[in-house]
């Protein structure tokens, strides 16, 4: 069983085009989160939600939009995709006990985007 | 907001050997110190954390250090096995309210056999 899925695994499209990439987690944690990895393996948060509700957003374009229908699940769009997207998306959740996003981190396997 | 700082980027090491890997931070209120291990295709999954009244942890072949004066912690990995080769991730934060987890920007290690 996986803990954190995220689909689909490759995406490869063109720029300008709009996308999205899917993320369900059956651990039954109450925080989930998107994270950009670039090139370089660097890892940046881009969002956190808890119990459906927006807590973290960095400094993202407006061309990216999450959105938690259930706490199990937070999906993210990007439209009118650039060069500079193509990276790979990691979804990941935790259990925070002390609402201080003090949970271990639970990663999917990451969504590799290419923008042509 | 925190800064996390990792050295090396890549780090080559013979099977059997240590390796280390030093990461700084800049928020001296930071109090949570996880180390997180990515293997090739994969999401990094947590393999030790420290907490800041804590000096000094171990788990098997892994240790971390914290040094909370000058604001320094560690990984430390004996008898390095292939299984060994990742990219490792320091990270850090306050344990406060949506505090947010400032990862490193990762090392590259390689145990040659």
């Amino acid at each position: 069983d996986t803990a954190v899925s995220q689909t689909p695994k490759y995406l490869v499209t063109q720029m300008g085009n709009d996308k999205s990439i899917k993320c369900e987690q059956n651990l039954g944690h109450d925080t989930m989160y998107w994270y950009k990895q670039d090139s370089k393996k660097f890892l940046k948060i881009m969002f956190s939600y808890n119990n459906k509700e927006l807590i973290i957003n960095e400094t993202v374009p407006n061309r990216f939009s999450p959105k938690s229908p259930d706490k199990a699940h937070l999906n993210l769009h990007i439209n009118s995709l650039e060069l500079g997207d193509s990276a790979v998306y990691f979804c990941a959740s935790s259990q925070d006990r002390h609402g201080g996003l003090d949970g271990e981190l639970f990663f999917g396997e990451g969504s590799r985007l290419t923008v042509l | 907001g925190e800064n996390v700082e990792q050295h090396p980027s890549t780090l080559s090491v013979q099977e059997g050997d240590s390796a280390v890997i030093k990461c700084t931070y800049s928020d001296s209120a930071s109090n949570y110190f996880p180390w997180y291990k990515q293997e090739l295709g994969k999401g990094p999954q947590l393999i030790i954390d420290i907490r800041s009244n804590v000096g000094e942890k171990k788990d098997q072949r892994i240790a971390v250090t914290l040094n909370k004066t000058a604001k320094h912690f560690s990984l430390h990995i004996t008898e390095t096995q292939p299984e060994d080769s990742a990219v490792y991730f320091c990270a850090a934060r306050r344990i406060v309210s949506w505090g947010k987890l400032q990862f490193g920007a990762g090392t590259q290690v390689v145990v040659t056999p």
